[in-house]
């Protein structure tokens, strides 16, 4: 079954300084992978995803995350944080576990606090 | 606007009140699910439906029910609430079920059981 792994419940930057949000997954096919975002008293809304194109992807918001197969990994970075970016993010990896079910494997999650 | 919704959002009841929270879509999807998101944990799948009348356990189901009518709509449940289904409840659908389909989230119910 697939997993991911998200290092750090909480990272703490100022704003203007360099974001980055660890995720390593674990699956034995190859990966579709998703980062996803919710704001305070929001649902989750989709940030960005892998699926075997190319390995950088940018996604919304100024954030990009790039697949390392090697490193099995899928960090998520942007290069100057604002205010707006903090919330709670998640590293998600699309599992087809019982072959009809593609649910969502999430991580536990990364809040991220932008101090001014 | 394409969305997901959830009613209610936010809700308190007792031990073995039975109660539903509701979950529709207006974008057509095959592909519905329900998690829930509790502290430290992440989000875990509770039931999914592929399409009408078709639903299966997801790795969380007891003490849920669920139900795939009609396609717009997939209602979450609790016959008899416990305490320990206290949680952050996320309905979500997507376009066909695929690995690669992104999933769609409503904005959550908060449920407290007392």
């Amino acid at each position: 079954a697939q997993s991911v792994t998200q290092l750090g419940s909480h990272v703490s930057v100022s704003e203007g300084a360099l974001v980055l949000l660890r995720c390593n997954y674990s699956s034995s096919v190859p990966p579709y992978l998703f980062w996803y975002v919710q704001y305070p008293n929001q649902g989750l809304q989709l940030l960005l995803k892998y699926t075997s194109a190319a390995t950088l992807v940018k996604g919304i918001n100024g954030f990009e995350a790039e697949f390392k197969k090697s490193e099995t990994s899928f960090h998520l970075t942007k290069p100057s944080a604002h205010m707006r970016d903090a919330a709670e993010y998640f590293c998600a990896v699309s599992d087809n576990s019982g072959g009809s079910n593609y649910k969502l494997t999430f991580g536990k999650g990364t809040l991220l606090t932008v101090n001014p | 606007e394409a969305q997901v919704t959830q009613n209610p959002r936010y809700l308190i009841t007792v031990t073995g009140k039975k109660l539903t929270v509701t979950c529709s879509q207006n974008m057509n999807h095959e592909y519905m699910s329900w998690y829930r998101q509790d502290p430290g944990l992440g989000l875990r799948q509770i039931y999914y439906s592929m399409n009408v009348e078709v639903t299966d356990k997801g790795d969380v189901p007891e003490g849920y029910k669920v139900s795939r009518k009609e396609k717009r709509n997939f209602p979450l449940i609790l016959e008899s609430p416990s305490p320990n289904q206290t949680s952050l409840y996320f309905c979500a659908s997507s376009l066909r079920p695929s690995r690669h389909n992104e999933q769609f989230f409503g904005p959550g119910t908060r449920l407290t059981v007392l």
